[in-house]
């Protein structure tokens, strides 16, 4: 079966350093997304991708940053830890064409930053 | 721009009651209208959704939501809740025909007793 997944599951990292999350689609979906959920903000959009080699800010992406190489895969990289970015962050893609509205999620990373 | 109220952060109910949970959006454009679950530790999975055509959306588990255009609202109901039913539950929007980006809404927190 078409899954999303994202390593790790748990990270704890120190302030400054650089951490990147995978996500990796077996959907083959073109469109995918990385939110972060934190208590009283439900989900909130840090950057999102179209295709290969294509990627764009969402509403929080100060410090964030992505890229897209293959159809499969959108890491999300922190260049420098701070502790405003301890969340979950959760990975979604959606299908191409019809049914392109509906996201299927990933189960998502919860980041500590100390 | 769109936007998403729910308008209850916590829903306490009893097991085999009714519940209702709210949900009101903004936009100038036309939308489409999204319930999403999330049980605990887990990615969020779609609900219902309402593209187009009849107002009263059937989704799984047995919840289903009616879009009122009128009042700008798209509220989730199921008649009798199991324990099994206790998640968050997110709703969102996005513009129809467009980029098929939802906003989503803070969440509800939907907590079933025996």
């Amino acid at each position: 079966d078409a899954e999303i997944t994202q390593s790790p599951r748990h990270k704890i990292t120190e302030t400054g350093r650089q951490v990147t999350l995978a996500c990796h689609q077996t959907w083959n979906h073109n469109n995918m997304f990385w939110y972060r959920q934190d208590l009283g903000h439900g989900l909130r959009l840090i950057h999102y991708s179209y295709g290969v080699q294509d990627t764009n800010k969402g509403e929080v992406s100060d410090g964030y940053s992505v890229s897209r190489s293959n159809t499969e895969d959108l890491p999300l990289t922190l260049e420098s830890a701070a502790s405003s970015q301890t969340s979950v962050y959760f990975c979604a893609s959606s299908e191409p064409g019809t049914g392109q509205e509906t996201q299927y999620f990933g189960p998502g990373t919860r980041l500590l930053v100390l | 721009a769109q936007s998403v109220t729910q308008l209850d952060s916590q829903v306490p109910v009893f097991e085999e009651a009714p519940v209702e949970l709210r949900c009101n959006y903004s936009s100038s454009v036309s939308v489409y209208l999204f319930w999403y679950v999330q049980y605990p530790n887990q990615g969020l999975q779609l609900l219902l959704k309402y593209l187009s055509g009849s107002t009263l959306v059937k989704g799984i588990n047995g919840f289903e939501a009616e879009f009122n255009k009128s009042q700008t609202s798209f509220h989730l109901r199921k008649p009798s809740v199991h324990i099994s039913d206790t998640a968050e539950y997110f709703c969102a929007v996005s513009k129809s025909g467009g980029s098929y980006i939802p906003t989503f809404g803070r969440g509800t927190s939907l907590i079933v007793h025996p």
